[in-house]
């Protein structure tokens, strides 16, 4: 159980062009998700954290209108990059809370390797 | 504010030999602990967690990580490393009182395995 999955697993994209990224709760309910960004050897950082149906809470430095994320169901979180650039490239990792019983954890996806052209 | 710092970028031991991944944390009120395993371009690998209750949790893989609230620390252990273990070890924390379950994570620790 508690399986997270993220769509596509890599993509390449030419700068100024916008990429959906997808993140699943495949056999939960997922009443939070969370978006990561990850540079090579480095830490996780948070982007965002959203609640579904409602506006993603962001933090600070992230540019909402440019990581635009959508949780429109228990079970699916998006998260765009609009008018991507090389520097948007990076490792994006999502995750997601409240399965019953656990719901102090978070589980997360494969990740999405971005890279802008 | 939450923090977490894991002290060595990089860890270095031998096949068979115990292995200790170091941590420690900073949070206003009571933490719960997880550490987290990364191989390349791979999400995370949950570990272990520390929620409440014995100080000595055994996790995933034979890993086991004691909680010490008094050193705010919570070291990863392992008792005779593996090849396989080499990768790169995430320590988080979250502190109680925070909404939304915001976890907080150290800048990992490359674990490499020598046979």
């Amino acid at each position: 159980g508690a399986v997270v999955s993220q769509h596509p697993s890599r993509v390449i994209c030419k700068s100024g062009t916008s990429v959906k990224i997808e993140c699943r709760s495949l056999d939960f309910q997922a009443t939070t998700m969370f978006w990561y960004r990850q540079f090579p050897k480095q830490s996780l950082m948070l982007m965002a954290t959203s609640n579904e149906g409602s506006k993603a809470t962001y933090e600070q430095g992230v540019e909402k209108d440019k990581f635009l994320i959508n949780h429109a169901s228990l079970t699916l979180s998006t998260l765009t990059v609009t008018s991507a650039h090389p520097e948007d490239s990076s490792f994006y990792i999502c995750s997601a809370s409240g399965l019953w019983g656990r719901d102090n954890e978070q589980f997360f996806g494969p990740g999405t390797r971005l890279t802008v052209l | 504010a939450q923090s977490v710092a894991q002290p060595e970028d990089q860890v270095n031991v031998a096949e068979g030999n115990p292995l200790t991944v170091k941590c420690t944390y900073s949070v206003s009120g009571n933490p719960y602990l997880f550490w987290y395993v990364q191989y390349p371009n791979r999400g995370l690998q949950f570990l272990l967690k520390y929620i409440t209750g014995d100080n000595l949790v055994k996790g995933s893989y034979g890993f086991e990580a004691e909680f010490n609230k008094s050193q705010t620390s919570f070291h990863l252990k392992k008792p005779s490393a593996l090849v396989s273990d080499s990768a790169l070890y995430f320590c988080a924390v979250r502190d109680i009182g925070t909404s939304y379950g915001k976890l907080t994570f150290g800048q990992g620790t490359i674990l490499t395995v020598h046979p």
